[in-house]
């Protein structure tokens, strides 16, 4: 099966700038995770959709990021303005469905993209 | 709150095991899961203890107790692709937590 896809790879923006990272899931995933990893941290989870709802947002900075999945599909999330604080790898992962539904460590499993890479000068 | 404990840096031999620790403070446990990450890669899905007890896959074994809030992720036959950082992560009350992360040192 396809991997998860994020575009872009790599984006350089000056603070203040906005921008936009664009994610897809594997087929069938109902979970989608969008997570800030900064060098040498472990990933922070930004938010969490479920189909189209949004299951936990709270450590989204909401006044500069915003998420969306509309059709329960891919999902984008953005930054406006960007600080320089946002440099970061943002990931975006997938799951067949909420962790700790089933014990079966198959449906826990959450599938990471390749990441995008942003620097903000 | 949330929060996860494991060590920043371990070092072990080729060949050898290795133990990884993580202590972790949730409410609403639903399970502890192990990610692996290469640097420069996107972190990959190695196990997910839900239980108490050992879950294997191959080299590597994951264990849980629940009781304690602790739980380890053991590398037996440490090869030096296994040179990667090893995140655990706490899933409880629909948030999820990833810890800092261990450094995984192998020398030959």
């Amino acid at each position: 099966e396809a991997g998860v896809a994020q575009s872009p790879r790599y984006k350089i923006i000056e603070k203040r700038q906005s921008v936009a990272f664009w994610c897809n899931p594997i087929s069938g995933h109902a979970t989608l995770y969008w997570y800030q990893q900064i060098l040498g941290q472990g990933p922070k989870l930004l938010i969490q959709f479920q189909n189209n709802g949004v299951v936990d947002d709270s450590q989204l900075p909401k006044d500069r990021f915003s998420a969306e999945r509309l059709k329960g599909v891919d999902s984008t999330l953005k930054i406006q303005p960007a600080k320089l604080e946002d440099s970061a790898v943002y990931l975006c992962a997938s799951s067949r469905q909420l962790l700790g539904l089933a014990g079966d460590g198959s449906y826990n499993e959450q599938f990471f993209g390749p990441g995008t890479r942003l620097t903000v000068l | 709150g949330q929060s996860l404990e494991q060590p920043s840096e371990v070092t072990a031999v080729e060949g050898a095991i290795v133990q990884i620790n993580c202590t972790y403070q949730t409410s609403g446990f639903y399970g502890l899961s192990w990610y692996q990450q290469h640097d420069g890669g996107a972190p990959t899905f190695l196990s997910y203890n839900a239980l108490d007890g050992l879950e294997e896959t191959g080299r590597f074994s994951s264990f849980l107790s629940r009781s304690d809030s602790y739980g380890y992720l053991l590398l037996q036959e440490l090869q030096m692709k296994d040179s990667a950082s090893y995140f655990c992560a706490v899933s409880g009350d629909d948030k999820i937590i990833f810890g800092k992360g261990t450094r995984l040192h192998i020398l030959p």
